[in-house]
């Protein structure tokens, strides 16, 4: 069965950091390009970043950019997003997604993590 | 960026009835629409890719059509497992945006 397991969340102050990672099983994790989707509580889905296969094509948000760095490690099958300097505005439940493979180029997210609550609060 | 406005923002319905979820596009995806289908406290669901796309394992009374910037998710018979938020989404260009969703609540 394919499935994506991310750990790390928690809660942090702002300014602070925090390491989310998103473990793939079931597939070929070094095949497909991966992403990060947050939620805010009771709010809709917002894409956060995106990385190929091979980590040469990276993506963000203008949300994030500047903050957050996307990474993967196919070696371990893992996918990370390395959070800095975090606001309130950052809480969320934070996907990880994967993309299905078909083409090149922006595709949907067919495969979902549970999620990993970040919340940023003093 | 594309903007992607879904309508209505919720609604009420009832076992069996037909559904039609419309999605509007700031300007041309060329079919590039993906559906998905959040319960509380779960993960989105996967639910039809290209506009019409049915991803497998995904019942035949969701269907999709739409061009150009304007899209819809149809639900022929409604039943009590489909009583959820829905979103669509965008994958045209960079970066992939979501409309704000539609709930479906039981009547």
């Amino acid at each position: 069965e394919v499935e994506l397991v991310e750990s790390g969340g928690g809660l942090v102050q702002p300014g602070g950091s925090l390491r989310l990672s998103c473990e793939g099983a079931g597939f070929i994790f070094r095949n497909y390009d991966m992403n990060w989707v947050r939620q805010a509580p009771g709010k809709g889905l917002e894409w956060v970043a995106a990385i190929n296969t091979g980590s040469n094509y990276i993506y963000y948000a203008d949300s994030v950019r500047g903050r957050f760095t996307i990474s993967r490690d196919n070696s371990k099958k893992t996918l990370y997003l390395q959070m800095n300097s975090l606001r309130a505005e950052d809480t969320a439940i934070y996907y990880c997604a994967k993309e299905p493979g078909y083409i090149n180029g922006w595709e949907p997210f067919d495969v979902w993590g549970q999620g990993t609550m970040v919340t940023v609060s003093s | 960026d594309i903007q992607m406005t879904q309508s209505p923002s919720s609604l009420s319905a009832s076992v069996g009835d037909r559904v039609t979820i419309t999605c509007r596009a700031s300007q041309g995806i060329t079919n590039s629409l993906a559906w998905y289908q959040q319960k509380p406290g779960r993960a989105p669901k996967f639910l039809l890719s290209a506009a019409s796309r049915l991803e497998r394992g995904v019942p035949s009374r969701f269907s999709g059509s739409g061009l150009g910037t304007d899209y819809t998710l149809t639900i022929s018979s409604l039943q009590p497992e489909d009583f959820a938020t829905y979103y669509c989404q965008q994958y045209y260009s960079e970066p992939p945006t979501f409309g704000q969703g539609t709930k479906v609540e039981i009547k």
